[in-house]
């Protein structure tokens, strides 16, 4: 299995709702991120895991809140989002240590705030 | 991490070869060059890397110039199928770095 799975696809959201992110990998990398992606820009890293503690916070406001509940899952837990936060959600993963920076990217789920 | 820059632009024809060029003048020394990849509406993929040797994969070849302070991505055969955004990323080498990616070149590849 060499894939990243993220759900859902899409999701809409009002501005006081609580959601989840969800973001799975069985390649037993140990490294996950979580980037952000707004409409013809390029990604923007917003978290970095690294076996299964949080390494790297690119200052991202705490309405964003990431976990990691095992090796092989990174989830982002949403809550008071603003509209300017719709955008497409990436995750990713990479092997651990000294291993290359390859990295292999889901999909994404494509967020819309109201 | 290495700031790089890249023409927003760029077209080829099918069948013909796509070399796409990257400056990255302020690279250290312990940091590759990444090339990515992003087809509309889906997920980076990950092209080639390199410290300071040429490579070669599969996908495409990177040439990096002695002094490493550019490169370029060389797809041999471009298809249509190549048509997307190209990153060209400087990166440490060890899983768990930063990626930043910069604005890229859009790859249009013409029938």
């Amino acid at each position: 299995d060499t894939e990243v799975t993220q759900t859902p696809k899409h999701l809409v959201m009002g501005m006081t709702n609580k959601k989840s992110l969800k973001c799975e990998q069985h390649m037993g990398h140990r490294a996950m991120y979580w980037y952000k992606q707004k409409a013809k820009k390029p990604p923007e890293l917003m978290f970095v895991y690294s076996y299964e503690k949080l390494s790297i916070n690119e200052s991202v406001p705490s309405r964003f809140s990431p976990e990691c509940p095992n090796s092989s899952l990174l989830n982002l837990h949403l809550h008071a989002l603003q509209p300017e936060d719709s955008a497409l959600y990436l995750c990713a993963s990479s092997h651990s240590g000294l291993a290359n920076n390859e990295q292999f990217f889901g999909p994404g789920t494509r967020l819309t705030v109201l | 991490d290495a700031k790089t820059t890249q023409p927003p632009s760029m077209d080829c024809a099918e069948g013909r070869a796509a070399n796409l060029p990257c400056n990255h003048s302020t690279i250290s020394g312990n940091e590759y060059v990444y090339w990515y990849r992003q087809i509309h509406s889906q997920g980076p993929q990950y092209i080639i890397h390199g410290l300071k040797n040429n490579e070669t994969n599969e996908m495409a070849s990177l040439i990096i110039t002695e002094d490493r302070k550019s490169s370029t991505l060389i797809l041999p055969h471009a298809t249509l199928r190549d048509t997307a955004v190209y990153y060209c990323i400087v990166s440490r080498q060890t899983s768990g770095s930063r990626l930043t990616f910069g604005e890229g070149t859009q790859l249009t590849v013409n029938p």
